[in-house]
């Protein structure tokens, strides 16, 4: 069965440092996600993507987040200047059309953790 | 606020036995409704969505929806150790993609 995968598992980075998180969607699936789970928190979303364009960011998703879909498979996160607040796991999730209803289906995540 | 509330739990059951998972909505907007399981250090793994009032079955597994009430539940049959877990209820709102989760409800299921 179809996987959506994350690289990598884990990423430790100095505060202040540049990270990408990548991502490999379900093939032939159209609508890209990114959410985030701080440890112990509940699950945020970070960002939607379709057709090369962000359809909709949350206020976590600031100037220095940027997303990605530099090839007909991956799917990046970009976090320019991380912050010891970036800490936590990140998930990638996709569907596979604009259906009205539909079901998202996430990626293992990424941990990442910021010194 | 949009929010989606669910107790923390823990909901401790015997093996065998029926649990029950509930979770509240405030948005009387909200669309489509999901139920995860996450396993501690794992991501989300989809179980069951429901998106019209009424009950969904699926094996072990019934969603129960009631808009009016902006209520949805989740009944594990049989429960098995395995079960144990945290479920995340989440919820769409109209026009939007974006699941919006709750907490998550922790459960044990002991032999």
């Amino acid at each position: 069965e179809p996987e959506v995968t994350q690289t990598p598992s884990h990423q430790v980075t100095q505060m202040g440092q540049e990270v990408i998180l990548r991502c490999v969607p379900i093939s032939n699936h159209l609508y890209f996600y990114w959410y985030r789970q701080i440890l112990g928190q509940k699950v945020e979303f970070l960002v939607s993507f379709y057709n090369n364009e962000i359809s909709e960011k949350s206020e976590i998703f600031d100037d220095q987040f940027s997303v990605e879909r530099p090839d007909g498979s991956n799917f990046t996160l970009k976090i320019r200047s991380t912050k010891l607040e970036d800490s936590a796991m990140y998930f990638c999730a996709s569907i596979g059309g604009r259906l009205y209803y539909n079901e998202q289906f996430f990626g293992p995540g990424t941990r990442l953790t910021v010194l | 606020q949009k929010e989606v509330e669910q107790n923390s739990g823990p909901l401790s059951v015997p093996e065998g036995a029926i649990a029950s998972l509930n979770c509240t909505y405030s948005d009387r907007g909200s669309q489509s409704f999901f139920w995860y399981r996450q396993y501690s250090g794992k991501s989300p793994e989809l179980i069951m969505s429901i998106y019209s009032n009424g009950d969904k079955e699926d094996g072990r597994f019934t969603a129960q929806l009631n808009k009016a009430s902006q209520y949805v539940s989740l009944l594990i049959r049989d429960s098995q150790p395995s079960d144990s877990a945290t479920y995340l209820c989440a919820v769409t709102l109209h026009n939007t993609d974006k699941l919006i989760f709750g907490t998550g409800t922790r459960l044990q299921v002991f032999p």
